[in-house]
Order: structure tokens, then C-alpha cells, then sequence
């Protein structure tokens, strides 16, 4: 296994569209988190996932952010909407239950 | 919620010197690892740590759970040592989640 997998490593797009992102964990971990980090800054927890359930949603994540991960493997998070401030890195991370291990992360442009 | 500092926020060394890297927490966690940032912004694993004492080469990290604290330590700094260090923890009262601190800009000069 390769670690923690994330897709597109860049994305650029305007003010207003809709933006897609992908997760792959690492096969044998069954909790799977999101986190943005803004230059400057540590990076900040958004939602995790147990197998296939959404269990917690930080006041970060605005109904224009959804994240789904449909059969508990891979996740998505969209961002829809998209504005200026959500110009950010996304990573990802995994765990089976003590040490998490992140992805390179997608980093988000919005112009 | 919980509240993670780090110190010192910027660290200037010269290649072949020790550092010390500093992480305060507010409250009890179950759970504290430390991570390198490369350039590029992939986190790199050092230590998971919750309490007590690990050693990896040149690093090695203490944790104190009672007094809420864990230092970082790296010694004969080689410029590949570079980048920002953060120190994470998942607070027992809280979601499962990491909270970072602001990290340890370190840089090393050859």
C-alpha cells in the first residue's frame, strides 16, 4: 500500500463553480478525516467518517460543503459555490485506531 | 475546546546544532503525534506519543501527559531538517479529530 492518495494534487477554478475532490485511504483504515489548512496556519479538522458514516462535522464545514464516503473505501469532498476564502489545502487523513497518516493533499485556487 | 501552542513560532539554526521544539496543551488528550511539513505540504509522521519517551535517530520526542506538555527534540540539524513542525492532539472531551498547533518554523543553514 502507498499511503494515503489524494486527487487532483492542484485545482484552479473560478469564483461560483462547484469543485470535487478524492480520498483513498489507506486500505486497511476504517476512519477517514478531512482538514483545510490556510497559509500560516495548522491544518483544521472538518468531518470524519467511521467505515461509511459521517460521525463529526466541525462549524467549519458550511452547508456548501458536503463529503461522502459511499462504501466506507474512498471519499469525496465537494465544495459547492466555491468562494475566495475557500482557497485553501484540503488533506486527508487515515487511521485504523492511534497513528493517522495524511495524504499530500488537493490544493484548492479560487480566482 | 482544546487549546495546542508551539514554541518557539521560528527557529534559525546553524547545520549541526540541537533544537528543542516546544508543545503545550490545555487539557487531557488521548492522543499526540508530531509531524514534519515538507515544502510541498505532504505531513510526515515523526511520533505518535500520547505519554512517556520515543527515539527515532536523530529525533526524539518526551511527552508529560500530567502537566501538558511534549517536547521535540532534533539534534546535529541538517538542512533537510527544514520546514514547519506540528505538534496534534485529540482532546478526550472533544470529536475524534486532530487539533493542530501553529507549528515550528525551522530553518537550517549550512
Amino acid at each position: 500500500d502507498t499511503g494515503v492518495s489524494q486527487d487532483p494534487r492542484h485545482k484552479i477554478t473560478k469564483r461560483g463553480q462547484n469543485v470535487t475532490f478524492r480520498c483513498d485511504p489507506i486500505s486497511e483504515h476504517n476512519r477517514l478525516y478531512w482538514y483545510r489548512q490556510t497559509l500560516g496556519q495548522g491544518p483544521e479538522f472538518l468531518t470524519y467518517f467511521q467505515n461509511e458514516a459521517q460521525l463529526e462535522k466541525s462549524r467549519l464545514l458550511s452547508d456548501r460543503f458536503s463529503a461522502e464516503r459511499p462504501k466506507g473505501s474512498f471519499s469525496t469532498l465537494e465544495i459547492q459555490r466555491t468562494e475566495q476564502g475557500d482557497s485553501a489545502m484540503y488533506l486527508c487523513a487515515s487511521k485504523e485506531d492511534t497513528e493517522a497518516f495524511f495524504g499530500q493533499g488537493t490544493r484548492l485556487t479560487v480566482v | 475546546g482544546i487549546q495546542v501552542e508551539q514554541s518557539p513560532p521560528d527557529l534559525i539554526l546553524q547545520e549541526g546544532a540541537n533544537s528543542t521544539l516546544r508543545c503545550n496543551f490545555s487539557d487531557s488528550v488521548n492522543n499526540l503525534q508530531w509531524f514534519h511539513q515538507n515544502p510541498w505540504g505532504q505531513l510526515i509522521n515523526l511520533f505518535y506519543i500520547p505519554s512517556g519517551t520515543k527515539q527515532n535517530g536523530r529525533l526524539s520526542a518526551t511527552t508529560v501527559a500530567t502537566e501538558r506538555y511534549s517536547l521535540l527534540y532534533i539534534s546535529s540539524s541538517q538542512t533537510t531538517d527544514s520546514g514547519v513542525y506540528f505538534c496534534a492532539v485529540i482532546w478526550r472531551g472533544g470529536a475524534d479529530g486532530l487539533t493542530f498547533g501553529k507549528g515550528t518554523h525551522l530553518i537550517i543553514q549550512p
